[in-house]
């Protein structure tokens, strides 16, 4: 089945600065790649997604890029805030059967004020 | 949360007592799941149901039971529980037509057997 792998495991930043973290995934055949913030206590929200015919996508501070020959796909948050602080869940899913995620080990971003 | 509900939100059980978790979703998706999250792991998939009696398993379903008699109810038992069976449950919905396959999660259930 499919590994997905990510990095860093805690990343620490200053308001302001940029974050960036990184997933690799092992089967070629997935083909959705979501990102999901988890605050303490509720349950993973996507806040981005990216599907293997798009290369790269944005929705104001979040950007996500997708590197399909290389299997690994990023999540770039600029203009870091303290509401920012959370841990990150990459995920890959291969689109076959009921569409099974495959999630990484999540990266805990703290925004230092 | 996207119309999603899970019950209890929290459990202390002790070993060997059955335990029956609730999700509930009140925006008609085909597609439900259960996944356990835990240290270290991320969120590994159990269970997933892509109808009304229509379930099958995902990674890690060795203990796990699952039951889907409405579209808008998924129950995931444990027979009996076990200490490595300690985890925060989460359930996820997801429409399951073509395009739109985001999973959308619910609040999550944090299960403890002694």
């Amino acid at each position: 089945g499919e590994n997905v792998e990510q990095h860093p495991s805690t990343l620490s930043v200053q308001e302001g600065d940029s974050a960036v973290i990184k997933c690799t995934y092992s089967d070629s055949a997935s083909n959705y790649f979501p990102w999901y913030k988890q605050e303490l206590g509720k349950g993973p929200q996507l806040i981005i997604d990216i599907r293997s015919n798009v290369g790269e996508k944005k929705d104001q501070r979040i950007a996500v890029t997708l590197n399909k020959t290389a299997k690994h796909f990023s999540l770039h948050i600029t203009e870091t805030q303290p509401e920012d602080s959370a841990v990150y869940f990459c995920a890959a899913s291969p689109q076959t059967g009921a569409n099974n995620l495959f999630f990484g080990t999540g990266t805990r971003l703290t925004v230092i004020p | 949360d996207a119309g999603i509900t899970q019950s209890p939100r929290h459990k202390v059980t002790e070993t060997g007592t059955p335990v029956t978790l609730r999700c509930h979703q009140t925006e008609n998706h085909r597609y439900m799941y259960w996944y356990r999250q835990d240290p270290g792991h991320g969120l590994r998939l159990i269970h997933y149901s892509y109808g009304v009696k229509d379930t099958d398993k995902g990674e890690v379903s060795d203990g796990y039971s699952v039951s889907r008699s409405k579209t808008e109810d998924f129950l995931l038992t444990l027979e009996s529980a076990t200490s490595s069976q300690t985890s925060v449950y989460f359930c996820a919905i997801s429409p399951g037509l073509a395009g739109t396959d985001t999973q959308y999660f619910g609040p999550g259930t944090r299960l403890t057997v002694l």
